[in-house]
């Protein structure tokens, strides 16, 4: 099966300017997820749909980065204004609903996002 | 609040001899834990993981062991392999609900 995809892979913006992601999971997956992860910190969740619906965006700064997952699909993330904290990678993930406890989900390969 | 530590920021084998990589967790409801891989400039991948109820699973060279009482699990690699350089994350949940993880490993192993 096809992989999560997300594009694009690297982003360098300024400060205070916007900038979106895009992430399209594996087919069927139900579930979706938006990870950031900051250099030499383990990834941390920020948002997390099932279908089209939000499930926990608790740890989401909605001051600045908006999410929306289009028909239970695709997702695009987005920040705006950007800070230089920002500076991370984005991994989208995604999994079944029918899938077992314990065997994780399945990651893209991220956006590399620098602020300067 | 950091409820998955990896105190180990780096870790250097040699091929042949076994890896072991340790992660301390503070949350006594998590079901499952699991240890995910990654290379560089691609997302982490699932490798191995143990239910709450279990104190090992195995897995070909990788085997995970479970320490409830300690809130310390460990991933041991036999023989460790080149192929096996990555940085390995330990990751726990509650259910089928959001992981949370450590800061991750470096494994070095050197030929």
């Amino acid at each position: 099966e096809a992989g999560v995809a997300q594009s694009p892979r690297y982003k360098i913006i300024e400060k205070r300017q916007s900038v979106a992601f895009w992430c399209n999971p594996i087919s069927g997956h139900a579930t979706l997820y938006w990870y950031q992860q900051i250099l030499g910190q383990g990834p941390k969740l920020l948002i997390q749909f099932q279908n089209n619906g939000v499930v926990d965006d608790s740890q989401l700064p909605k001051d600045r980065f908006s999410a929306e997952r289009l028909k239970g699909v695709d997702s695009t993330l987005k920040i705006q204004p950007a800070k230089l904290e920002d500076s991370a990678v984005y991994l989208c993930a995604s999994s079944s609903l029918g899938q077992a406890w314990g065997y994780g989900y399945t990651f893209g390969s991220g956006t590399r996002l620098t602020v300067v | 609040d950091q409820q998955v530590k990896q105190n180990s920021p780096s870790l250097s084998v040699q091929e042949g001899r076994i890896s072991i990589l340790n992660c301390d967790y503070t949350n006594s409801m998590f079901d499952y834990f699991l240890w995910y891989k990654k290379y560089p400039a691609e997302g982490p991948t699932f490798l191995i993981s143990i239910s709450s109820i279990k104190d090992k699973n195995e897995d070909g060279r990788f085997t995970v062991f479970l320490n409830k009482s300690a809130k310390h699990l460990s991933l041991h690699i036999v023989p460790s392999q080149p192929g096996d350089s990555a940085v390995y994350f330990c990751a726990a949940q509650t259910g089928a609900n959001n992981l949370f993880f450590g800061t991750g490993t470096r494994l070095t192993v050197i030929p």
